[in-house]
């Protein structure tokens, strides 16, 4: 299996402008979870599915950010419109089951401008 | 409120040494316990996971749990260059994970 596949890697963007992260999951895996990373704030839960359904979204900071799993296979975070307090590095991690091993991707470095 | 707290170091060992990282966490129904390692630039990797009270060893890895206290900490033995890196402590309660932020070890050659 491939892994968690995040893209893109890299992302560069002016205040104002809308964002959107992607993440692919690992194949059977039922969770899904977003966090983000700071150097201030260490590494937040931001969101997570369950079988493509969103159970806890207690950690998006605002009404900017937005997720959505359309699939098993695919998600998506959005924030629109982004701000330069958004830039930090945003992972999308699996797992199989509850409180199982998450397995991470590689993240997205986001840098608002 | 931090379900998980760490010493954020940095920690500095000799190659060759034992490194110990130390974790405390504040949920007494805390189920499960996951150490972390993450490389600069990198994504976290799980390195040990750790369910009942006692140790657990995996390679130069021991991974101790004491619920009555409340802490966990991971053990390195043989410390390596390679070993560098930040480790963070993980508790699993329900579905979720919280964090620490992680203690930042050098190993130095």
């Amino acid at each position: 299996d491939a892994g968690v596949i995040q893209s893109p890697r890299h992302e560069v963007t002016e205040m104002g402008q809308e964002v959107t992260l992607r993440c692919k999951p690992i194949s059977g895996h039922d969770y899904l979870f977003w966090y983000r990373q700071t150097m201030m704030r260490g590494l937040e839960l931001l969101i997570y599915f369950n079988n493509n359904v969103p159970i806890d979204d207690s950690g998006m900071p605002e009404d900017r950010f937005s997720a959505k799993m359309p699939n098993a296979s695919f998600s998506t975070l959005k924030i629109q419109p982004s701000e330069p307090r958004d830039s930090a590095v945003y992972f999308c991690a699996s797992s199989l089951a509850t409180g199982d091993t998450q397995y991470f991707g590689p993240g997205t470095r986001l840098t608002v401008l | 409120q931090k379900e998980v707290e760490q010493n954020s170091g940095p920690l500095s060992v000799p190659e060759g040494a034992i490194a110990s990282l130390n974790c405390t966490y504040s949920d007494r129904g805390s189920q499960s316990f996951f150490w972390y390692r993450q490389y600069s630039g990198k994504s976290p990797e799980l390195i040990m996971f750790i369910y009942s009270n006692g140790d657990k060893e995996d390679g130069r890895f021991t991974a101790q749990l004491n619920k009555a206290s409340q802490y966990v900490s991971l053990l390195i033995r043989d410390s390596q260059p390679s070993d560098s890196a930040t480790y963070l402590c993980v508790n699993s309660i329900g579905n979720q994970f919280y964090f620490g932020t992680g203690t930042s070890l050098t190993v130095i050659p």
